[in-house]
């Protein structure tokens, strides 16, 4: 199966700053990695898919790159609505595997 | 507006069972796949089980297979996750996902609030 690995699992950060996430794939998942925001008592909400699409409504501040095992998901000029935790899921196998997730917390 | 609307949660005891259920509106409900995904502490989000709109072919996780059925009723809008011999690992908050597809949709885009089911004796 395919292991989703997030990094950091915490990070602090500042309203205004600039904030990256990294979700790595323990095999190669091409282009096939979405990102999902979750506040606390609350659903995961699609952000991006295919690895650097943004759902229709989502703030032009994220942004997600990458391909093949590595991604990025970095969210410009953080807004105290941003504070949440971020997931990255695989949808290229199977087993659609999640990250174990990225609290971001204010500093 | 999409909306999802899980039901059915609850405390059970080991080797019991229940059943889930989501009530939707917002989409032509018989058009998408449907999922379920499951939430704990420790393990994080699980993707549990799927259904297709087009012909309601099934799918799961191994965790689950054997023990747990997915349903729907495109009468009713409605999608079922009937849950048999349940184990002490299977509490968990149980989210049903909407697919971005007819058939077996592996992204999904949007979830309900999610139900807890516990299972302790």
């Amino acid at each position: 199966d395919i292991q989703m690995t997030q990094s950091p699992s915490t990070l602090s950060a500042s309203v205004g700053d600039r904030v990256t996430i990294t979700c790595r794939a323990s095999q190669s998942i091409s282009g096939s990695l979405a990102w999902f925001q979750q506040k606390p008592g609350k659903a995961p909400k699609l952000l991006i898919y295919k690895a650097s699409i943004l759902k229709s409504g989502v703030p032009s501040r994220f942004s997600g790159s990458g391909s093949g095992t590595e991604f990025t998901l970095t969210i410009n000029s953080l807004q105290p609505d941003d504070f949440a935790t971020y997931y990255c899921q695989q949808y290229n196998s199977y087993s659609r595997a999640f990250g174990q997730g990225t609290k971001v917390e204010i500093k | 507006e999409v909306h999802l609307l899980e039901s059915g949660g609850g405390l059970v005891q080991p080797g019991g069972s229940l059943r889930l259920s989501c009530a939707v509106s917002g989409f032509t409900f018989s058009s998408y796949g449907m999922s379920w995904v499951r939430q704990t502490p420790g393990k994080g989000l699980e993707w549990v089980s799927s259904i297709s709109g087009s012909d309601s072919s099934t799918y799961y996780a191994d965790s689950v297979k054997g023990r747990f059925t997915i349903s729907r009723d495109n009468s009713k809008n409605t999608l079922y996750l009937q849950m048999n011999s349940l184990r002490a690992e299977d509490t968990a908050l149980y989210y049903c996902a909407k697919g971005d597809c007819g058939g077996d949709c592996y992204l999904t885009d949007y979830w309900g609030q999610g139900t807890l089911v516990t299972v302790s004796s």
